[in-house]
């Protein structure tokens, strides 16, 4: 079975400053992989997938970006944080038919 | 009409009872449905998974899917206080197997 690792758990940032946070997979090649967020008690929203090395779709316009530059490393940025962008932050895997595996989470403040 | 949709309570009930949560989905194409379960601050972790008209049991967890009428259900028997989390309801759409989550019912059991 596949896990995935998600750094940092806790992040603080100003507004307008950048971001990055890094995903990466372990115990499969080639998974589909995931960016979900999840406001303060609200539900998941998916805003990015990724069936590949280079390969990332958007699900909802917005202030973020992802790339994919190796097999089992998904990478979320931005250039300048809104304060909007609070948020949890979920890194997934698909595992077959067996759902998703998701990471720990980063849980992001902009202030 | 939201692609996914739960109660989101709370949902009382006391230990040793019987806890059950419902989901109702709107895209009639959607072929695979999964509980998870999240603990505050803590990300989703997979519980059962569902794909066929029917009950699927996997200990105190009972999973039942109606396609004909779009809704998922999940029992749960013998309610534990450690029961107590946000219960996600989950459908795949599109070809790259996404999933939509539903915004999670709030369950307490209490001792």
């Amino acid at each position: 079975s596949q896990t995935i690792h998600q750094w940092p758990a806790t992040l603080v940032q100003p507004v307008g400053s950048p971001l990055s946070l890094e995903c990466t997979v372990e115990g499969t090649s080639n998974p589909n992989l995931y960016w979900y967020r999840q406001a303060a008690g609200r539900g998941l929203q998916l805003l990015f997938y990724s069936v590949g090395i280079g390969q990332i779709s958007s699900e909802v316009p917005q202030n973020l970006s992802a790339s994919r530059p190796q097999d089992r490393q998904f990478i979320l940025s931005s250039k300048k944080l809104l304060l909007s962008d609070s948020g949890f932050y979920l890194c997934a895997g698909l595992e077959s038919n067996y759902g998703y595996t998701f990471g720990s989470g980063t849980r992001l403040t902009v202030v | 009409q939201k692609e996914v949709e739960q109660n989101s309570g709370p949902l009382s009930v006391p230990e040793g009872a019987i806890a059950s949560l419902n989901c109702t989905y709107s895209d009639r194409g959607s072929q695979s449905f999964f509980w998870y379960r999240q603990y505050s601050g803590k990300s989703p972790e997979l519980i059962m998974s569902i794909y066929s008209n029917g009950d699927k049991e996997d200990g105190r967890f009972t999973a039942q899917l109606n396609k004909a009428s779009q809704y998922v259900s999940l029992l749960i028997r013998d309610s534990q206080p450690s029961d107590s989390a946000t219960y996600l309801c989950a459908v795949n759409k599109g070809g790259f197997q996404k999933l939509v989550f539903g915004t999670g019912t709030r369950l307490l059991v209490s001792p």
